[in-house]
């Protein structure tokens, strides 16, 4: 059964922080996967997009990891901001056009 | 700009009544979808759209309909039939050639019954 798996729920760190979150990912035949930004009562926008290939992509402050041996991916994100208060989603991409979303992490910068 | 646009952004709906959130979107992209997003909960797929004139069932069709009469428009029209209608609704695009399949959102339509 595919499924994304994101820990943790939620999340709150002190402003100028540095904070990882993590997905773990079950998706057949597996294509890509993307980690997306959600500020609150907005539409996710993408940050970054990993295929098996690649182990690390960074966007700014944002860092991606991919391990395609363990199934696990990260996102790190450095020196935080107030803005970057949002949910984040790891999806999997199985196929061309199967998308398959974890429930996000909730992450909290507090100044 | 281009991008996806979803109107209303709120909507208050009587139990009993149908209800039509809009998606509009200047991207050319050939690909719609309908996503649903309650709290705690991954998006779930409702319906979604590869080409004008067609469209396929997603995991949770059921008390939802959709119309792809054009190729920039995908209507989403909530029924009397769906049990629990409210949520936030997000219309999605794709590019078809684009083989990484970046999904691009609209901002979203909240829809609460009253």
């Amino acid at each position: 059964k595919n499924q994304v798996e994101q820990s943790p729920q939620s999340l709150i760190i002190l402003e100028g922080k540095n904070c990882t979150l993590q997905c773990n990912y079950t998706v057949s035949p597996f294509s890509n996967l993307r980690w997306y930004k959600q500020d609150t009562g907005r539409g996710p926008v993408s940050l970054t997009i990993m295929t098996f290939s690649e182990n690390t992509k960074s966007n700014g402050r944002y860092t991606a990891t991919l391990d395609a041996d363990t199934k696990q991916s990260s996102l790190h994100i450095t020196a935080s901001q107030l803005s970057d208060s949002a949910s984040y989603i790891c999806v999997g991409t199985s196929g061309t056009y199967k998308y398959i979303f974890g429930t996000g992490t909730r992450l909290k910068v507090l100044a | 700009d281009g991008g996806i646009t979803q109107s209303p952004k709120y909507l208050f709906r009587k139990e009993g009544q149908n209800v039509t959130l809009s998606c509009e979107q200047n991207l050319n992209h050939d690909a719609m979808y309908w996503y649903r997003q309650d709290p705690g909960q991954g998006l779930r797929l409702i319906y979604y759209s590869q080409i004008v004139n067609d469209f396929q069932k997603g995991d949770i069709a059921e008390g939802y309909s959709v119309s792809r009469e054009k190729k920039e428009s995908f209507p989403l029209t909530v029924t009397s039939a769906q049990k629990n209608p409210t949520a936030f609704y997000l219309c999605a695009s794709s590019l078809m050639s684009d083989h990484t399949g970046e999904l691009f959102f609209g901002e979203g339509s909240r829809l609460t019954v009253l």
